[in-house]
């Protein structure tokens, strides 16, 4: 049971670039989330998907776009990497709806020069 | 918006001391999750407390939801060198304009010193 696996663990971006961040799940979860890690700034909400085929905004979601591909995986994609982007990403699920306990993957380390 | 701020920052505490954490949000909140950090790796749901004073125990860890529902903390005995990391709380809110929000803190970075 690998729980919430996250890919690539580490990248580098030039301004400009774009990526996708991989993200799924073998819970069975109906949510899913991405946040990122600034340090001193705790984890703020970029997109969550609460059911397949639905996506919300959260905190922070301008420069991301999203896809819930299935019930299983979430991805992220950042169409023109900004060095205001460099950040840890994490990809998370639950079992209910926001508010219910997260289960994170383990991070993708992202620095965009 | 919601906040929630953590205090400390940083602790630094003595192997086999205790020590609080505290966590202050600007409005009421539904819940509130506690996570832990190691160096290096992902945040781990340690507990999650709904109701106004309700007090939970794991081990040497207790943590405690206040009575207006609006802060919590978490309590060390006995610090040990397993304790190292980053502790944050998340509160869960709602609001009819923006549904449930859920606001982490900053983290308080915990070192033990042996």
């Amino acid at each position: 049971n690998a729980g919430v696996t996250q890919t690539p663990k580490f990248q580098v971006l030039k301004t400009g670039q774009s990526m996708t961040l991989q993200c799924a799940q073998d819970m069975n979860h109906n949510s899913m989330y991405w946040y990122r890690q600034d340090p001193g700034m705790g984890l703020r909400l970029i997109y969550y998907s609460a059911s397949e085929g639905t996506t919300d905004k959260g905190e922070v979601p301008n420069g991301y776009n999203v896809s819930r591909l299935n019930k299983r995986e979430f991805s992220l994609r950042l169409e023109s990497a900004a060095p205001s982007q460099t950040s840890v990403y994490f990809c998370a699920s639950s079992e209910g709806q926001l508010g219910s306990p997260l289960h994170f993957g383990n991070g993708t380390r992202l620095t965009v020069t | 918006g919601q906040q929630v701020m953590q205090i400390p920052q940083y602790q630094h505490v003595q192997e086999g001391e205790d020590f609080t954490t505290y966590c202050n949000s600007s409005t009421t909140l539904s819940n509130i999750q506690w996570y832990k950090q190691r160096p290096g790796g992902h945040p781990v749901f340690l507990i999650q407390l709904v109701k106004s004073g309700e007090v939970k125990k794991q081990k040497r860890l207790t943590f405690q939801f206040g009575e207006a529902k609006k802060n919590s903390s978490l309590h060390i005995t006995a610090t040990q060198t397993t304790d190292v990391g980053t502790y944050f709380c998340a509160g869960l809110s709602f609001s009819k304009a923006a549904g449930n929000k859920l606001t982490f803190g900053g983290g308080t970075r915990v070192l033990v010193k042996p």
